[in-house]
């Protein structure tokens, strides 16, 4: 198994433009969670789905940022525009029911410069 | 918030016992206490949950008191690749709605 994979692993954008991240749960998992880590605020969950339903998205700091999963094996994290302060580690994780173990992903690096 | 108390930093010498702290005075019956670690520059590693017993795997024991207001994670024979951030976090189980609050946890630096 491949386990959860993280695209692009390195972003470096311009303040104002939008970002697209992107992220392949484990097959079969049908839980799908949004963290976002920064040495200030540790790591936050932004959003999760359940069966590609979003189910709580209360961490996602403002409109800016929005999050989709039009299908089983494929979700987004969009930041729009993009600020400096969104400089951070983003991971995507899934699991299996709402069990024990969730499975991250290698972490996103955004810089916005 | 996280609902752990944990110590900042730890110092184990590789081959010997590391023993992490986490205290939750405030757990509620139906809690499960989860351990988790991230080794720098990579993703969060699931390592071991309990709710009343001690438990046991492949890769640490986890001691929880009869109060269950702390409980110890073990690694039996610390080794260099241990070296990680610890974290110790309190959920309940199969509750939809209810995340991993991941707090500071405990940085372990496992040295020769």
């Amino acid at each position: 198994d491949a386990g959860v994979i993280q695209s692009p692993r390195h972003e470096v954008t311009e303040m104002g433009q939008e970002v697209t991240l992107r992220c392949k749960p484990i097959s079969g998992h049908d839980y799908l969670f949004w963290y976002r880590q920064t040495m200030m605020r540790g790591l936050e969950l932004l959003i999760y789905f359940n069966n590609n339903v979003p189910i709580d998205d209360s961490g996602m700091p403002e409109d800016r940022f929005s999050a989709k999963m039009p299908n089983a094996s494929f979700s987004t994290l969009k930041i729009q525009p993009s600020e400096p302060r969104d400089s951070a580690v983003y991971f995507c994780a899934s699991s299996l029911g709402y069990p024990h173990e969730q499975f991250f992903g290698p972490g996103t690096r955004l810089t916005v410069l | 918030d996280a609902k752990t108390t944990q110590p900042t930093s730890m110092d184990c010498a590789e081959g010997r016992a590391a023993n992490l702290p986490c205290n939750h005075s405030t757990i509620s019956g139906n809690e499960y206490v989860y351990w988790y670690r991230q080794i720098h520059s990579q993703g969060p590693q699931y390592i071991i949950h309990g709710l009343k017993n001690n438990e046991t795997n492949e890769m640490a024991s986890l001691i929880i008191t009869e109060d269950r207001k702390s409980s110890t994670l073990i690694l039996p024979h610390a080794t260099l690749r241990d070296t990680a951030v610890y974290y110790c976090i309190v959920r309940v189980y199969n509750q939809a709605g209810t995340a991993l609050i991941f707090g500071k946890g405990t940085t372990l630096s496992v040295s020769s």
